[in-house]
């Protein structure tokens, strides 16, 4: 079975910094999604970024880039120019794409990170 | 747009007591499913469905009952309830079984 694993509970940063939010995730399988969710008070879970596993080349969106590295299986988020309305609850997330298998359609989730950011 | 809509968004039970968690969606998304979401272990799959009249156990299935007997519906009944069933359930749904879900708001569930 999966595993995703985010090592850091909390994190801060200050307005306009740069934050990097770790993930790590345990897979036998070679082709699969990876998601970073942003989950503010409002409980509300946002899709901020996803990547192909296939795919050699970063994701990025806007502020929001990721490290992949499929042979460490790390899957880290790099939030640039941060804001105050980034504060908020990060999953990691995991979604294999071989058909067949038990886990087929599962999302697997790390256990969160807090952000803070301080103006 | 509605997207996944889930209701109620609040709810207080005694132990014992049955209720149902209600989620449609109108994306016309084939794959469908409820996770639990408890403080410092993230969201756990409860139950899921890839179509009408198809339904399979997840991680943390026990004391829930699902059905989908419509592509729209997809409700939760917690069927006798327990203090251990507090928690926020999502329920969130994706067009194929690969690429991102999407969530609704969330329900919290507390059981005295």
């Amino acid at each position: 079975a999966q595993t995703v694993t985010q090592s850091q509970p909390e994190m801060s940063v200050q307005e306009a910094e740069t934050v990097t939010l770790s993930c790590t995730y345990d897979t036998s399988e070679s082709d699969y999604y990876l998601f970073w969710y942003k989950q503010p008070p409002s409980r509300q879970m946002i899709l901020v970024i996803r990547q192909e596993a296939y795919k050699q080349q970063n994701a990025t969106e806007n502020r929001f880039s990721v490290n992949f590295q499929k042979a460490a299986k790390s899957f880290s988020l790099k939030i640039s120019d941060s804001q105050l309305g980034d504060a908020a609850m990060y999953f990691c997330a995991y979604r294999t794409s071989n058909a067949g298998g038990t886990s087929y359609g599962k999302l697997t989730f790390g256990q969160g990170t807090i952000l803070t950011v301080h103006p | 747009n509605a997207g996944v809509t889930q209701t109620p968004k609040f709810q207080v039970l005694k132990t014992g007591q049955s209720m149902t968690l209600q989620c449609a969606q109108d994306m016309n998304h084939e794959y469908m499913s409820w996770y639990r979401q408890d403080p410092g272990m993230g969201l756990r799959l409860i139950h899921y469905s890839v179509g009408a009249g198809i339904t399979d156990q997840g991680e943390v299935p026990n004391g829930y009952n699902v059905s989908r007997s419509t592509t729209e519906d997809f409700p939760l009944r917690l069927l006798s309830a327990a203090p251990s069933q507090t928690s926020v359930y999502f329920c969130a749904s994706s067009y194929s079984l690969v690429g991102e879900l999407f969530f609704g708001e969330g329900s919290r569930l507390t059981v005295l």
